[in-house]
């Protein structure tokens, strides 16, 4: 069974660019949340995405958008990046049966400068 | 208004020395609590699920338990292997996972 997959690991952006965040759900998943995490913090819910609709959305700003595919993947979207979009970007997935427990993949480092 | 609270924010033990994490939530409709571990630099690793107050779950040396306003992680001999950040999550109202700061723990040898 794969597990969570994340891409890249790492990126270092400017303020005002866009990047793109990419996950791979784990084998069987249908659901797909994403968060983030600034340091010493716990994770942030940003949004989920369940059979390609977003399923429910955090306190994060419009520019913070996603998408998510027929085969489960999904992409993390951000939109004039600011400083404090700094982080650790974690996508979990869950199944069709069970929504609840996530399985987290490893995260991208996001750096804004 | 914090809606999950972990404590300590960090604790140092011995190894061998047990003792126990806390995590107290005020969400309503909770759905469930999970306990997670985190290493630096890497995303959270599953460990628990509970779903009812008075429940229990177990796996080697730690075990997690609930009530209706909080759950405790308990660590019974620690290694340093288990020196990891320590978080827990409330799912409720149908979709919204909510984490708490986590408790950072370092056990020496």
């Amino acid at each position: 069974e794969t597990g969570v997959t994340q891409s890249p690991t790492h990126l270092i952006k400017t303020r005002g660019q866009q990047v793109t965040l990419r996950c791979s759900s784990q084998s069987g998943h249908n659901t797909v949340s994403w968060y983030q995490q600034a340091l010493g913090q716990g994770p942030q819910f940003i949004f989920q995405y369940y059979r390609e609709e977003e399923n429910g959305r955090g306190n994060f700003p419009p520019r913070f958008s996603g998408l998510q595919f027929p085969n489960y993947s999904s992409e993390l979207n951000v939109n004039a990046l600011e400083l404090d979009d700094s982080a650790l970007y974690l996508c979990a997935s869950s199944s069709q049966v069970s929504t609840d427990t996530q399985y987290f993949g490893p995260g991208t480092r996001l750096t804004v400068l | 208004e914090d809606q999950v609270t972990q404590s300590p924010e960090a604790l140092r033990l011995q190894e061998g020395e047990s003792s126990s994490l806390n995590c107290s939530y005020t969400v309503s409709g909770l759905r469930g609590l999970f306990w997670y571990r985190q290493d630096p630099g890497k995303g959270p690793e599953f460990l628990f699920t509970l779903y009812s107050a008075g429940e229990e779950k177990e796996k080697e040396r730690l075990k997690a338990t609930l009530t209706k306003k909080e759950s405790f992680l308990h660590i019974t001999a620690p290694k340093p292997e288990d020196s990891a950040t320590y978080l827990c999550a409330v799912l409720y109202n149908f979709n919204k996972f909510y984490f708490g700061s986590g408790t950072k723990l370092n056990v020496k040898p």
